[in-house]
């Protein structure tokens, strides 16, 4: 069965440092999500983007974020200049009508 | 806003026992779609079931129903003859009809099932 692959599994980086998330959603999927879950906490959500454009984005995502799909087939999440509060747990989703999220098994980030 | 509550931090069952999550949600909207996900250790992000709004009927997959209230805007998950692999985070979920598929998540209810 298809499914969407994030890497790294774990990433540590120093404050301050910028790191990129990396996601390959499901291949005839559209839609693609990030959200974010600080560890104990709920899952939140922080930007959509649909036909090469974010369709909505959360307040949680600032200036330090941006997101790219620079090829067929990849989606990545910068953070610019990361915060010890950006430690958290990532994940990317898609979905093929904008309805049913498929979600990655996540990327563990912790700044140091 | 939109919001949905979960309000059983914590639950606890006998394995091949029926357990009983809720949530509520709240919206003024009339058309949206409710999940289930299902968080393990691992942190993997599980489907585990998903209601249309519009259904009257209650969606059922295996073990696992819900009970779906609209006026009451409820949304409870049972999960019949829990097994220890049940053993999880589970949050419930809502998204609007056509509006390109934004989760809003509930606080989540920890279970675990007991042998």
């Amino acid at each position: 069965e298809p499914e969407v692959t994030q890497t790294p599994s774990h990433q540590v980086t120093q404050m301050g440092q910028e790191v990129i998330l990396r996601c390959v959603p499901i291949s005839n999927h559209l839609y693609f999500y990030w959200y974010r879950q600080i560890l104990g906490q709920k899952v939140e959500f922080l930007v959509s983007f649909y036909n090469n454009e974010i369709s909505e984005k959360s307040e949680i995502f600032d200036d330090q974020f941006s997101v790219e799909r620079p090829d067929g087939s990849n989606f990545t999440l910068k953070i610019r200049s990361t915060k010890l509060e950006d430690s958290a747990m990532y994940f990317c989703a898609s979905s093929e009508e904008g309805v049913r999220a498929d979600f990655g098994s996540g990327t563990r980030l912790t700044v140091v | 806003a939109q919001t949905v509550t979960q309000s059983q931090p914590e639950m606890s069952v006998q394995e091949a026992e029926t357990v009983t999550l809720s949530c509520t949600y709240d919206t003024s909207e009339n058309n949206y779609y409710l999940f289930w996900y299902k968080q393990p250790p691992s942190r993997q992000m599980i489907l585990v079931i998903r209601q249309e709004a519009y259904k009257q009927q209650n969606a059922t997959e295996n073990r696992f129903s819900v009970n779906f209230q609209k006026a009451a805007k409820s949304f409870s998950l049972k999960i019949s003859d829990s097994q220890l692999g049940d053993t999880a985070m589970y949050f419930c979920a809502f998204t609007f009809y056509n509006q390109g598929g934004k989760l809003i998540f509930g606080q989540g209810t920890e279970l675990s099932v007991k042998p």
